[in-house]
């Protein structure tokens, strides 16, 4: 079974410009979680989309935004790009029959950002 | 959702057991004890996880003690590709809440 995909894996921008990142998770997997990793702030948690519906969100400003297709493929996009948005940002895809995150998540490499 | 407290580094010789340990003293009931690891550059691997039980798969073995405030992951034999940050994750659904991990270092 083909793991969780993202693309592109390595993208550049400037300031003020905006971006979209995507994600293709596994096979079956309905739920899809975003994450931005820095140095400085490790892991955190962006937002969860199940079913076309984000279901949770995490403390990220409203720049950040992010949409679910119905075959379960996941977009984020951020708009008026900041240098401190610079990050790899992980794409999570997991079963959630009953939702949420006591189902083991599968990430993929994740997309580098740099922000110029 | 609780959070995790881990030290921050851990050396490992290759062929011995690697014990990372975990305090989650404010864990409720409903929480599971999630396992991670990420390799440099990498997405975050999934290991183990458990509820109350001791739990054991072809990667890890995950001790959690009775009152659930603390567990361990017991990698039984590292080797220098077991060298990677380790993610102690308490949640019971609405937020993986992925803390600052242990980097831990297999020495050859």
């Amino acid at each position: 079974k083909a793991g969780v995909t993202q693309t592109p894996r390595y993208l550049i921008k400037t300031r003020g410009q905006q971006v979209t990142l995507s994600c293709s998770p596994i096979s079956g997997h309905r739920s899809v979680s975003w994450y931005q990793q820095t140095p400085g702030q490790g892991l955190q948690f962006l937002f969860e989309y199940f079913s076309e519906t984000q279901r949770n969100k995490g403390n990220f400003p409203g720049r950040f935004s992010g949409r679910q297709f119905s075959n379960s493929r996941s977009e984020m996009n951020v708009s008026t790009l900041e240098l401190g948005d610079s990050a790899l940002y992980l794409c999570a895809s997991s079963f959630s029959v009953r939702g949420g995150f006591t189902d083991t998540q599968y990430f993929g490499p994740g997309t580098r950002l740099t922000v110029l | 959702d609780a959070k995790t407290t881990q030290p921050p580094s851990m050396d490992c010789a290759e062929g011995r057991a690697a014990n990372l340990p975990c305090n989650h003293s404010t864990i409720s009931g409903n929480e599971y004890v999630y396992w991670y690891r990420q390799i440099h550059s990498q997405g975050p691997q999934y290991i183990i996880h458990g509820l109350k039980n001791n739990e054991t798969n072809e990667m890890a073995s995950l001790i959690i003690t009775e009152d659930r405030k603390s567990s361990t992951l017991i990698l039984p034999h590292a080797t220098l590709r077991d060298t990677a940050v380790y993610y102690c994750i308490v949640t019971t659904g609405n937020q993986f809440y992925f803390g600052t991990g242990t980097s831990l270092t297999v020495i050859p």
